[in-house]
Order: C-alpha cells, then sequence, then structure tokens
C-alpha cells in the first residue's frame, strides 16, 4: 500500500524561507509532485520529482530521496499569497496511481 | 487552452436522493481522475480513466457510487443514494503526461 506524511500546519514569517517535508511509503515509486490549494479552489501543480536532487523553479524547489522516501518542499522570500496548503503527492508504477498527502496548511504572517 | 470544466458548482441535498457530477476534460488529455476531498483532508482517489477504461476505482464505493467516460471524453460521477459522510467537493482532473489539472470542484451538501 501506500502512506504519506506531512506535518498538518506550519507557520512562516514574511520574507522568509520554510521547508515543507513528506515522508512517504510506496511500493513502486513512479514520481513526487507537490501541488499549491488556496482555501476553496482546486490545486495547481508546483513541482514534478522522479530522479534523487533538487528541483528549482522561481521561488519555489523540491528534493527528493527515494532511498529514505523523503521529499520536501522548500519556499524562498515568502508572501503572504502563499499562505496556502501545500499537498505531496505520490505516484506509483502499475496503473499510475497518484495517491495524495493530507497537505499542510502555511500560515504566512507579517 | 480551456481548462477543465465542472457542473454542477455547488449542490445540495438531502439523504438517500440520488446526485450526478459532469467533467469535461482539457482536450486531448487520455487520463481522467475523480477525487473526493474532504474538508481539512487531501483529495482521495475515486476512480482513474484510461481513455474511456478503468485503471483504478479501488476506493470508489461500488455500492452507491458509479462513474463512466463514454467515447474518452466527457464523465459523469452518480452517487446513489447519498449519505451524509458523502458531503465534500468533488474534484476531476485530467492528464496527458504527469501534471494534474483540476477543475474547479462540485462542493456536495448531503442533509
Amino acid at each position: 500500500g501506500q502512506n504519506i506524511d506531512q506535518p498538518t500546519e506550519m507557520t512562516a514569517t514574511e520574507g522568509a524561507i520554510v521547508q515543507i517535508n513528506c515522508t512517504y511509503q510506496t511500493s513502486g515509486f513512479n514520481g513526487l509532485f507537490w501541488y499549491q490549494q488556496h482555501a476553496g479552489e482546486a490545486p495547481t501543480f508546483l513541482s514534478y520529482n522522479v530522479l534523487d536532487g533538487l528541483e528549482e523553479k522561481g521561488r519555489f524547489s523540491s528534493f527528493l530521496s527515494r532511498s529514505k522516501g523523503y521529499s520536501y518542499l522548500l519556499l524562498k522570500e515568502l508572501q503572504m499569497k502563499d499562505s496556502a496548503s501545500y499537498l505531496c503527492a505520490v505516484r506509483s508504477t502499475g496503473g499510475f496511481k497518484t495517491i495524495f498527502g493530507a497537505g499542510t496548511r502555511l500560515f504566512v504572517k507579517a | 487552452e480551456a481548462g477543465v470544466a465542472q457542473s454542477p458548482r455547488y449542490k445540495i441535498i438531502e439523504k438517500r436522493q440520488s446526485v450526478a457530477f459532469w467533467c469535461n476534460p482539457i482536450s486531448g488529455h487520455a487520463t481522467l481522475y475523480w477525487y473526493q476531498q474532504i474538508l481539512g483532508q487531501g483529495p482521495k482517489l475515486l476512480i482513474q480513466f484510461q481513455n474511456n477504461g478503468v485503471v483504478d476505482d479501488s476506493q470508489l464505493p461500488k455500492d452507491r457510487f458509479s462513474a463512466e467516460r463514454l467515447k474518452g471524453v466527457d464523465s459523469t460521477l452518480k452517487i446513489q443514494p447519498a449519505k451524509l459522510e458523502d458531503s465534500a467537493v468533488y474534484l476531476c482532473a485530467s492528464s496527458s503526461f504527469d501534471e494534474q489539472f483540476f477543475g474547479p470542484g462540485t462542493r456536495l451538501t448531503v442533509l
């Protein structure tokens, strides 16, 4: 089966850096995704990692270690609009089923 | 490019009634997903289609939920009869390769 763990809530200050961790267990790994979801809205894609290492995209970076079943999303130069839930999702081989974690609610304060 | 369309956006029904949701994916996307998202939780996959074939429906409560994707394009998700615990947002998503594109969702309230 699959299992995804991420912190429930985090608080950070505007302009700072925050790291959101995700650990997972899956039988047959085929990629890890991060999505952003503002309250009352649909999730939107942030990043995709299938190989170990860091993927950088503007203020957002995502890291993956397949051997440790671990990923993090790094948000730099935090802005108030970054207050949202961040969903870690893992895709498995065999049908490419994607399972989402419960999400981490990030609060950015002034 | 047009996004994923869903209707209705909101639906309020009483328990034991039936309800249907419609989804039109992005043109050319072979994979279509239906998710249930309960407040405060992540999206839970109900069913995944590849063209008009079912790839995974292991978490679909088949005694009350059904879904179809005719001609490999539009899809409908039906609940019959609805229970109180079905109150949630039902998200439809489509993908061609890796990234999933989500529709705005249908917020269902069962009274």
